[in-house]
């Protein structure tokens, strides 16, 4: 089945506490994106990658690392996590170009205390 | 910064009803799409609409688009109560692909 994982789903931690959420798809796509949302904005672009080895910031990068080292895997990095970066994360993939749909991983849920 | 914004913010309805919602955006786009999202979950791909479309449909869905104004407008036909859901705008911005901005979404309830 086609899909894009992401681990953990919830997730509850301190301030200051290295983390990683992965990210994964087995559709070969070349894009992907990570997001988060918050009450009443909507998603915002963290970071995308058009391909391995190619990452650009989106809308809210600060206080965030990606990295793209295979096709199929693009974690997210909080380094220092803080408060405000309590929120619920999408991964997205894509086959590149403009008119193709992006599919959504399931959601992980961060809490910061 | 939110290239969409959507209007109205919440939708209540009733089943057969029909349910109109809007998009507005800033930059010029590649293609606007459309997704819906059931309580927390991911994001489902609804449907599609090019830069150098007016209007699209698929199933109960019709997307119009005008790009004079920078905006568009989703309409479900004949609404269900499975229809219950966040709908949400997309664009990517045509100067930089890759770069997607969504909108703050719609809330539509179908009561039975």
């Amino acid at each position: 089945e086609a899909q894009v994982t992401q681990n953990p789903r919830y997730l509850i931690t301190v301030t200051g506490k290295k983390l990683t959420v992965t990210c994964s798809q087995n559709m070969n796509h070349e894009y992907m994106s990570w997001y988060r949302q918050d009450p009443g904005l909507g998603l915002r672009q963290i970071y995308y990658s058009m391909n391995v080895e190619v990452t650009d910031k989106g809308d809210v990068p600060e206080g965030y690392k990606v990295s793209r080292k295979e096709k199929r895997n693009f974690p997210l990095i909080l380094e220092s996590p803080s408060p405000n970066q309590t929120s619920l994360y999408f991964c997205a993939s894509q086959r590149t170009g403009s008119y193709n749909e992006q599919f959504f991983g399931p959601g992980t849920r961060l809490t910061v205390l | 910064s939110q290239q969409g914004e959507e209007d109205p913010q919440a939708l209540s309805i009733q089943e057969g009803e029909n349910a109109t919602m809007n998009c507005s955006y800033k930059t010029s786009i590649n293609n606007l799409q459309w997704y819906r999202q059931n309580s927390g979950r991911g994001l489902v791909h609804l449907i599609l609409i090019r830069s150098n479309e007016r209007e699209k449909h698929s199933g109960r869905l019709r997307v119009t688009l005008d790009t004079s104004k920078k905006s568009s407008s989703l309409l479900i036909t004949a609404s269900r109560a499975a229809d219950t859901a966040s709908y949400f705008c997309a664009t990517d911005e045509a100067d930089s692909w890759g770069k997607f901005q969504f909108g703050a979404g719609t809330q539509v309830v179908v009561t039975p």
